[in-house]
């Protein structure tokens, strides 16, 4: 089993729409998680923290269920430029980030 | 501020050829950087881990011997791929770190190695 597993996509979206994508992580000890976005050919950007509590930057917000050791991000109002593959990230070990494969976000007008 | 370069962004090789990739903190000292590979349509998987003044920690299956790492400095940090091979070609990533702190990497542009 992957540490860390996303569905793959492509989410194929019109503007405006609004999309959630979900992630699994194994580990259950696992402390810190994230989601960064990574445009083709470039390195990934941090895009948030994601919190116990959920938290809420703008039209994206994230959520955690340790319970079920999944993570969420719901991006609303779609924009063109959210078009990207989207990284769930974990620090699994305390010691260094796990990365999942992506999902990738195609916005189309 | 917390910018990180790499170079080269691209370079394409000879099978059996060496090649350098320098990753550099600009703007801070680094005493922890991460290098990274990712094939395509795959995840960014961490290859080693450079502490500054010290010997690096490899990953499971990542061979030390083919993939040296120098972190002779607080600001920069070297991978060299011996005998690259066509398998190694690949997207390489650095990240640098203030003071250890592993959830906060600053990730360089990447290196895009091609070997023929």
């Amino acid at each position: 089993r992957k540490e860390v597993e996303q569905d793959p996509g492509p989410f194929n979206v019109p503007e405006g729409a609004t999309v959630a994508f979900n992630c699994t992580y194994s580990n259950s000890a696992s402390q810190s998680f994230f989601w960064y976005r990574q445009d083709c050919r470039k390195e990934p950007k941090l895009l948030m923290s994601v919190y116990s509590s959920g938290n809420e930057d703008g039209r994206f917000t994230a959520q955690l269920n340790r319970a079920s050791q999944y993570i969420s991000l719901l991006i609303r109002d779609s924009k063109l430029s959210d078009s990207a593959t989207y990284l769930c990230v974990v620090n699994a070990y305390g010691n260094k980030l796990v990365f999942g494969a992506g999902t990738i976000l195609r916005v189309k007008s | 501020g917390a910018v990180v370069s790499q170079h080269p962004s691209r370079v394409i090789c000879k099978s059996g050829t060496s090649v350098k990739i320098e990753c550099r903190s600009l703007d801070f000292q680094a005493t922890t950087m991460f290098w990274y590979r990712q094939f395509p349509k795959q995840s960014l998987m961490l290859m080693a881990t450079s502490n500054e003044g010290s010997k690096a920690t490899y990953e499971q299956g990542v061979e030390k011997d083919k993939f040296l790492i120098n972190h002779a400095s607080l600001t920069l940090s070297t991978l060299t791929v011996t005998s690259a091979h066509p398998e190694d070609s690949s997207f390489y990533i650095c990240s640098a770190t203030l003071a250890g702190v592993v959830d906060t990497q600053y990730f360089g542009p990447g290196t895009r190695l091609t070997v023929l």
